[in-house]
């Protein structure tokens, strides 16, 4: 069985600075995906940022980055120069690659504000 | 637009009677889901279809049925045997891409049990 384990119900981040937010892990497939979604107020979950878990470089995509640390089982999300449009829950996930299971299974995410 | 539509967005039911929450997509994607959430909760896997006329339960499909009779729609009934019904429903979609199998989801469907 796969897992997720989000620590932090909520944080708080100044407008322009940047901000981790953490995910572990839990998983005894060799080949897996990790996802983070973004849910705003209004319920649509936007897509974010995948890194597959044989990929050596870390995802980036504009401002959000993955602090992938295999080893350690924790793929953590960074939001550079944070803006007030970052203020939503946000949701780590991890998927079984490959086989014909696409599931994914989420963590409890954290609510993130940013203030002005 | 292309995208994934979810009908209705807020719906209210007397307890007892059975719902059906409409998906809709255009993305010809193969798989579509049905997600629960729960306030301040993650996100439960209800039911997933790879293809046309095939589904397989998730990990809370008790209560629930699902059809996938065209590629494009994937309804989920939200019986009188589901015991808590009031909840956040997502739909969602995937096909295979660079990132990996990136799901999709619809703008979701407030269901309320009175």
């Amino acid at each position: 069985a796969q897992k997720i384990t989000q620590t932090q119900p909520g944080m708080f981040v100044q407008e322009k600075e940047a901000v981790t937010l953490d995910c572990t892990y839990d998983t005894s497939d060799q080949s897996y995906g990790l996802f983070w979604y973004k849910q705003p107020s209004s319920g649509e979950m936007i897509f974010l940022i995948y890194q597959g878990s044989y990929d050596e470089q870390n995802a980036t995509e504009g401002r959000y980055s993955l602090n992938f640390q295999k080893a350690r089982k924790s793929a953590n999300l960074v939001i550079s120069a944070s803006q007030l449009g970052d203020s939503a829950m946000y949701f780590c996930a991890i998927e079984r690659s490959g086989g014909s299971n696409y599931k994914l299974t989420f963590g409890k995410g954290t609510l993130l504000t940013v203030n002005p | 637009d292309g995208g994934i539509t979810q009908s209705p967005k807020y719906l209210f039911r007397k307890e007892g009677q059975n719902v059906t929450l409409s998906c809709e997509q255009n993305l010809n994607h193969d798989a579509m889901y049905w997600y629960r959430q729960d306030p301040g909760q993650g996100l439960r896997l209800i039911y997933y279809s790879q293809i046309v006329n095939d589904f397989q339960k998730g990990d809370i499909a008790e209560g629930y049925s699902v059809s996938r009779e065209k590629k494009e729609s994937f309804p989920l009934t939200v019986t009188s045997a589901q015991k808590n019904p009031t909840a956040f429903y997502l739909c969602a979609t995937s096909s295979w891409g660079e990132a990996g199998n990136t799901i999709y989801f619809g703008e979701g469907s407030w269901l309320t049990v009175v």
